[in-house]
């Protein structure tokens, strides 16, 4: 069982389509992060909250638009995706100046 | 421009064997390194990190770090089946945002 939840798991999606992906944190942290996993490239930072403040945002574009309302809560929402959008997106949590993240089961997203 | 490089494998060992996988990094200024399991379609793990150079042991995981050549392994012991999986190098600076980069990481095949 992990301490970061991701609903929902997976989620296919048209392209005119708006969807959102939440994600909750059980472990007390004040940093949480959204990661984007593609077949056989790095993960790649999207965005960054601390103290629910977004102090990263790593050229994502406009399409994804993350929401932080408080330490525990993060969502990620989604509007006119293009298919390679597609990806595992994961949500992680930590302290910001702590040594890990921890991350949730992810959300395979699939964009059509 | 942060990297971490990881050799994506796969790599393939025999039941029994020692695994060994390698990552460097560019950046001198980071002071943690992790290494996370992620199995395929489940989200990465921590299984290991280490911060001073030498060797951290933890069961059959041995986590070496030479911060002169900018290197980081895992090795391990006794390697079964489960153990296959994709390994994720990561590393981080201390100070700033204190986000670890991750690696395109390793895939290991455990053939009995």
């Amino acid at each position: 069982e992990t301490g970061v939840t991701q609903t929902p798991r997976h989620l296919v999606m048209g392209m005119t389509n708006k969807k959102s992906l939440k994600c909750e944190q059980h472990l007390g942290h004040n940093a949480m992060y959204w990661y984007k996993q593609s077949a056989k490239k790095p993960l790649e930072l999207m965005f960054v909250y601390n103290f629910k403040e977004q102090t990263e945002n790593n050229s994502v574009p406009s399409r994804f638009s993350p929401e932080c309302p408080n330490s525990s809560h993060l969502f990620l929402h989604l509007h006119t995706l293009q298919p390679e959008d597609s990806a595992l997106y994961l949500c992680a949590s930590g302290e910001n100046s702590g040594n890990t993240i921890y991350f949730g089961e992810g959300s395979w997203l699939t964009v059509v | 421009q942060k990297e971490v490089e990881q050799n994506s494998g796969p790599l393939s060992v025999p039941e029994g064997a020692i695994a060994s996988l390698n990552c460097t990094y560019s950046d001198r200024g980071s002071q943690s390194f992790f290494w996370y399991r992620q199995y395929s379609g489940k989200s990465p793990e921590l299984i290991m990190s280490i911060y001073s150079n030498g060797d951290k042991e933890d069961g059959r995981f041995t986590a070496q770090l030479n911060k002169a050549s900018q290197y980081v392994s895992l090795l391990i012991r006794d390697s079964q089946p489960s153990d296959s999986a994709t390994y994720l190098c990561a590393a981080r600076r201390e100070g700033g945002s204190y986000i670890p980069t991750f690696g395109r990481g390793t895939s290991l095949i455990v053939h009995p």
